[in-house]
């Protein structure tokens, strides 16, 4: 079945340090690719997606491009900042058996020091 | 813009109680998907529904849950004669319908059975 494989955390940075969080998938078909980020006390937001080999998706100054040849999605930022500490959360879609549900990876927590 | 509306936010209950959890979807979003987190794990799906069809279960989804959407708007999730395993966030998301559309989520209801 399909299955998202990111790094454990916690994940501790500086402020204005370069950020990457790796994502590796497993999956049938041509799956899209996800990062959601939760913040404490809130629910999964969406940071952005890529639904095709080589795309790449950006928001907020994190990147992603989706890598068929390694079955990767890793998250990097240039700079991060103490606002962005929270969970980051890899998930596939592939629309198996006609639904288009998330799998997840277990998170990542990042915390950014200042 | 209203997003995903879910309550209560907050459950405590005994063991061997029923409990029922409402989500209100995006307005005309057609897709409603229900999932379960645990701590220090990525959300798990349970089930989803194309307007008021239930069209897919999770194997996590035991014979004490059931979930309805009867016209096709807002969904409930009730949960029989709660166990401590059941102890959880449980996720309300809802999607316009088509592959690869992005699923918003909702702030989750935290249910604790003591």
């Amino acid at each position: 079945g399909d299955s998202v494989t990111q790094m454990e955390g916690p994940v501790t940075l500086s402020e204005e340090a370069f950020l990457t969080i790796n994502c590796t998938y497993t999956a049938t078909g041509y799956p899209s690719l996800f990062w959601y980020v939760q913040y404490p006390g809130e629910g999964l937001q969406l940071l952005l997606k890529a639904t095709k080999a080589d795309d790449k998706g950006s928001n907020k100054g994190f990147e992603a491009t989706y890598r068929k040849e390694t079955t990767s999605f890793h998250l990097e930022k240039g700079s991060v900042q103490v606002s962005d500490s929270a969970v980051y959360f890899c998930a596939l879609s592939d629309g198996a058996g006609g639904a288009d549900g998330l799998t997840f990876g277990k998170g990542t927590h990042l915390i950014i020091q200042p | 813009d209203t997003g995903v509306s879910q309550n209560p936010r907050h459950k405590i209950t005994k063991r061997g109680q029923n409990v029922t959890f409402r989500c209100d979807p995006i307005s005309e979003h057609n897709r409603l998907y229900w999932y379960r987190q645990t701590l220090g794990q990525g959300p798990e799906f349970l089930t989803y529904f194309q307007n008021e069809a239930q069209l897919e279960k999770s194997r996590l989804l035991s014979d004490r849950f059931s979930a309805e959407r009867p016209k096709g708007s807002f969904s409930t999730l009730e949960i029989q004669r709660t166990e401590q395993g059941d102890s959880a966030m449980y996720l309300c998301a809802s999607s316009p319908g088509s592959f690869g559309n992005t699923i918003y989520f909702g702030e989750g209801s935290w249910l604790t059975v003591v």
